[in-house]
């Protein structure tokens, strides 16, 4: 399977937009990307889902390129509680398939005054 | 509303010994999943349930067993465990896998922390 990565790690001060990118060229055709949240301690929430273009909701948008090989979080005005680690989820091969899911390798997003 | 919950938070074992984890949902939902969650190796997919009565094996099942007899509920068995084992783990479901938006969003446990001495 391919994998699906993202930045190890990001730095960012409050009040700026944070972009964390995830990389998946092995995509399924018909499957949806999905970004999670999580904090130390808790399991992943879920954070933001699309299939292609441009989807905005009331906490991050999501780009997504024509050819669907990658994918990009996008946080507005960030605070302190935007620190947690970001993972990217997707189905790789063939749709349908659970034992495809891919969590990509996670972001830890550092928020700092 | 609980959600998923996962029954023990935290478990120490010794090699060689056996135990049960514990995931229930209260959502009504046809898929269920057992994720580990190791440093730098993000969440893998052990084994995962479409359905009552089904499973099937994930990216690394193997050292694990599962079984889901009851809709709202996952158990995740380890038969002879191994200080490979050690990690976080993660019990997730959601209302169907694939295409359909918003059907498919996965929604987990707070974890069982598992050490394997």
């Amino acid at each position: 399977l391919a994998k699906t990565t993202q930045p190890i790690s990001m730095d960012s001060y409050e009040g700026q937009e944070v972009n964390i990118t995830c990389s998946h060229n092995n995509i399924a055709t018909n499957d949806y990307i999905t970004w999670y949240q999580q904090f130390p301690s808790q399991g992943p929430r879920f954070i933001i889902q699309g299939y292609k273009t441009k989807v905005t909701n009331e906490v991050a948008s999501l780009f997504i390129p024509a050819d669907r090989k990658s994918s990009t979080l996008s946080l507005p005005r960030v605070s302190l509680s935007d620190t947690a680690v970001y993972y990217c989820l997707v189905a790789e091969g063939n749709t349908g398939t659970a034992s495809k899911l891919t969590f990509g390798t996670g972001t830890r997003l550092q928020v700092t005054l | 509303n609980a959600g998923v919950t996962q029954t023990p938070k935290f478990r120490v074992l010794k090699t060689g010994q056996s135990m049960t984890l514990l995931c229930a949902q209260d959502m009504n939902h046809e898929y269920m999943y057992w994720y580990r969650q190791d440093p730098g190796m993000g969440l893998r997919l052990i084994h995962y349930s479409v359905g009552e009565g089904t499973t099937a094996k994930g990216e690394v099942p193997d050292g694990y067993n599962v079984s889901r007899l009851k809709k709202q509920n996952f158990l995740l068995g380890l038969e002879s465990a191994a200080p490979s084992q050690t990690s976080v783990y993660f019990c997730a479901s959601s209302y169907s896998f694939g295409t359909s938006v918003g059907k498919n969003i996965q929604y987990f446990g707070a974890g069982t922390r598992l050490s394997v001495l």
